[in-house]
């Protein structure tokens, strides 16, 4: 079956060391997003692909990057975690047709949970 | 900017009884709504969701929703829920183009025996 793959789904890292986290869909969609839900809260976008053309949340910290080298896979990078960091990380994708509209439905990973130690 | 808002954090249903979880959004233009679901430790899941077209949309697992314009509202229902369906329950907002998708903060619903 065609999904979004997250790995790890637990991640253990101490304050201050660079954490990566893994993406990678079998969907074939061209948009890739990256959310932030913290414990009881709402999943929160930190930036997206359009293709290869990346687009960042005003309010997401400079610690927080990406990368996504091909259409399959995307990159999370915390550059320096802090506690606050703590969270569990959800990629999901969409799709834009041939003419350039949206689906706007969105196929979500099941997340990795990152812990700061 | 536009926002969801999802008025009961919490909701107990005895199982077999009838659901409805609320939903309001504010923004002006034509939106676009999602319901998922999320048990704990895992990702989120599509229910259902309304782009245009009739207002009653149908979704998995049994549930519907109702999309009222006049109401700024996305009703999600479900006549008769089931052990199972205990998860949180998101609520989501979408304007158009791939700018990812807006939140409430969700209703935890418990199933009673």
């Amino acid at each position: 079956d065609a999904m979004v793959i997250q790995n790890p789904r637990y991640q253990v890292t101490q304050f201050g060391k660079p954490v990566t986290l893994s993406c990678s869909q079998t969907l074939n969609h061209n948009v890739m997003y990256w959310y932030q839900q913290k414990s009881s809260q709402a999943p929160k976008l930190l930036f997206h692909y359009y293709d290869k053309d990346f687009n960042n949340e005003a309010d997401t910290p400079d610690n927080f990057q990406s990368r996504r080298p091909n259409t399959s896979f995307c990159f999370l990078d915390i550059r320096s975690p802090g506690l606050g960091d703590a969270a569990m990380y959800l990629c999901a994708t969409s799709s834009t047709s041939l003419s350039g509209s949206y689906s706007y439905e969105q196929y979500f990973g099941p997340g990795t949970r990152l812990t700061v130690t | 900017a536009q926002s969801v808002t999802q008025p009961d954090i919490h909701i107990t249903v005895s199982e077999g009884a009838s659901l409805e979880l609320r939903c309001n959004y504010s923004y002006g233009a034509t939106p676009y709504l999602f319901w998922y679901v999320q048990s704990p430790g895992q990702g989120l899941q599509l229910l259902l969701k309304y782009f245009s077209g009739d207002t009653l949309v149908q979704g998995i697992k049994g549930f519907e929703a109702e999309f009222k314009r006049s109401q700024s509202s996305f009703n999600l229902r479900k006549p008769s829920v089931h052990w199972s369906d205990a998860a949180e329950y998101f609520c989501a907002y979408s304007g158009g183009g791939a700018d990812g998708l807006t939140f409430g903060k969700g209703t935890h619903l418990i199933i009673q025996p």
